[in-house]
């Protein structure tokens, strides 16, 4: 079946610092990729979505770049913020049964000063 | 911005205790979901719904019913709650779209089984 790997549990870094979140996912059909985020004790809420091959997408700093031929959507900010800290999931709607979408386990940012 | 609701925020039952978590959408989304979050496991799907009358079974089912009454109502039924069922709960829903529709989450329901 579908599935979606993110391969970092825990990222720490400093504020100023660039960082990269890996994503890479197994579907049959063609691919429609997501970024949510959690921040403490609040929802999940969409951060970014593409279904476009090679096409970066951006939101509120983040990019992503949906690549086909690698099967990965790596989410990537050039200087992260004390703010960033947060739980972040990528997801991979799967339409196998229905309209669903199966989520990474999730890799949380920690931003220190 | 579509609105999820879920009631109780927080809820402790016993093993063998009974459980009905409440979650509503106003937007009219076709598609509701209930998931369950745990540490190293992410968003895990027990149970999703199309509309009114319509239950789909997700990722991790067992020991869950669910029952779609409206388009704006969905419920997760632990009938026998078990201390593995103590987790963070969320309702979403989505338009579908073809896959390509955000899902909207609720706030959460925290729930300990003791």
């Amino acid at each position: 079946g579908d599935s979606v790997t993110q391969t970092e549990g825990l990222v720490t870094l400093t504020k100023g610092l660039p960082v990269m979140l890996n994503c890479t996912y197994q579907t049959t059909y063609s691919p429609f990729l997501f970024w949510y985020v959690q921040h403490l004790n609040e929802a999940p809420k969409l951060l970014l979505k593409s279904s476009t091959d090679n096409k970066r997408t951006e939101h509120q700093g983040f990019y992503a770049t949906l690549h086909k031929s690698s099967s990965s959507f790596h989410l990537q900010k050039s200087s992260v913020q004390l703010s960033d800290s947060a739980l972040y999931f990528c997801a991979l709607s799967d339409l196998t049964g229905g309209y669903k979408v199966v989520f990474g386990s999730g890799t949380r940012l920690l931003v220190s000063p | 911005e579509a609105a999820v609701t879920q009631s109780p925020r927080n809820k402790v039952t016993v093993t063998g205790g009974n459980v009905t978590l409440s979650c509503r959408q106003t937007n009219s989304h076709n598609y509701m979901y209930w998931y369950r979050q745990d540490t190293g496991h992410g968003l895990r799907l027990i149970h999703y719904s199309y509309g009114a009358g319509n239950l789909q079974i997700g990722d991790v089912p067992d020991g869950y019913k669910a029952t779609r009454t409206t388009q704006e109502d969905f419920f997760l039924l632990l009938e026998l709650a078990s201390p593995s069922q103590t987790s963070l709960y969320f309702c979403a829903s989505s338009d579908a779209d073809w896959g390509q529709d955000t899902q909207y989450f609720g706030p959460g329901t925290r729930l300990l089984v003791l």
